[in-house]
């Protein structure tokens, strides 16, 4: 069974704070995609990467960066957590070929920012 | 550039009644499209897409969905409402490269006896 697996499920930082958010896939795919998930936005990307080392921005990239050691993993780092960085996040991976769309997501990671 | 628009933040149906839900694109090139499922406290899962071929889409869990062009429009149904089917619901599209998706805002269906 394909699985993306994200680390914490639920976290409760503090406004000042350092946060790594990490994301393993199994299925071997080249890309890996961080959204954040907030009501009435729905998903909005921060950042992808499409091979190792290699990341581009997404959509809503501030305040964010991203590490991409080895295919497998994809982690999303709050340098300075903020109270507007409370929200759902999702990563998310695929294989490249254009077009099949299929995103496999992991279940979430509820980040609480006080 | 590519947007989605979905139409509707909620949707109240009653068990065994017709599901629609809405949802709009544009894009100055053919578009691949999605609609995705999130089941509470869970992560996203493909319902079904749209890649150029036919425009009537069948999906898991009974539901489908029809591309129509001249209406920019690609609409999800399902004939008869379930209380399994109650989730959050989202139409996406590929926006450039490497399979990026941009996600409408999303709608949740309610399912009530």
């Amino acid at each position: 069974d394909v699985k993306v697996t994200q680390s914490s499920r639920y976290l409760v930082k503090r406004t000042g704070e350092k946060v790594f958010l990490e994301c393993v896939q199994d299925m071997d795919h080249e890309n890996m995609f961080w959204y954040r998930q907030d009501p009435g936005l729905g998903l909005r990307l921060i950042y992808f990467s499409y091979d190792v080392k290699m990341k581009e921005k997404g959509d809503i990239p501030e305040g964010y960066s991203v590490s991409r050691e080895k295919k497998e993993r994809f982690s999303l780092i709050l340098e300075s957590a903020s109270t507007n960085q409370t929200s759902m996040y999702l990563c998310a991976s695929s294989h490249t070929d254009r077009g099949t769309g299929e995103l496999f997501f992991g279940e979430g990671s509820r980040l609480t920012v006080l | 550039a590519q947007s989605v628009t979905q139409l509707g933040s909620h949707v109240s149906v009653s068990e065994g009644a017709l599901v629609l839900l809405r949802c709009n694109y544009s894009s100055s090139v053919p578009p691949y499209l999605f609609w995705y499922v999130q089941y509470p406290n869970q992560g996203l899962q493909l319902l079904l897409k749209y890649t150029s071929a036919a425009t009537l889409v069948k999906g898991i869990n009974g539901f489908e969905a029809e591309f129509k062009k001249s209406e920019t429009s690609f609409h999800l149904t399902k004939p008869s409402a379930h209380m399994s089917d109650a989730a959050e619901y989202f139409c996406a599209a590929i926006s450039g490269g490497y399979n990026k998706l941009i996600f409408g805002a999303g709608t949740r269906l309610a399912v009530h006896p």
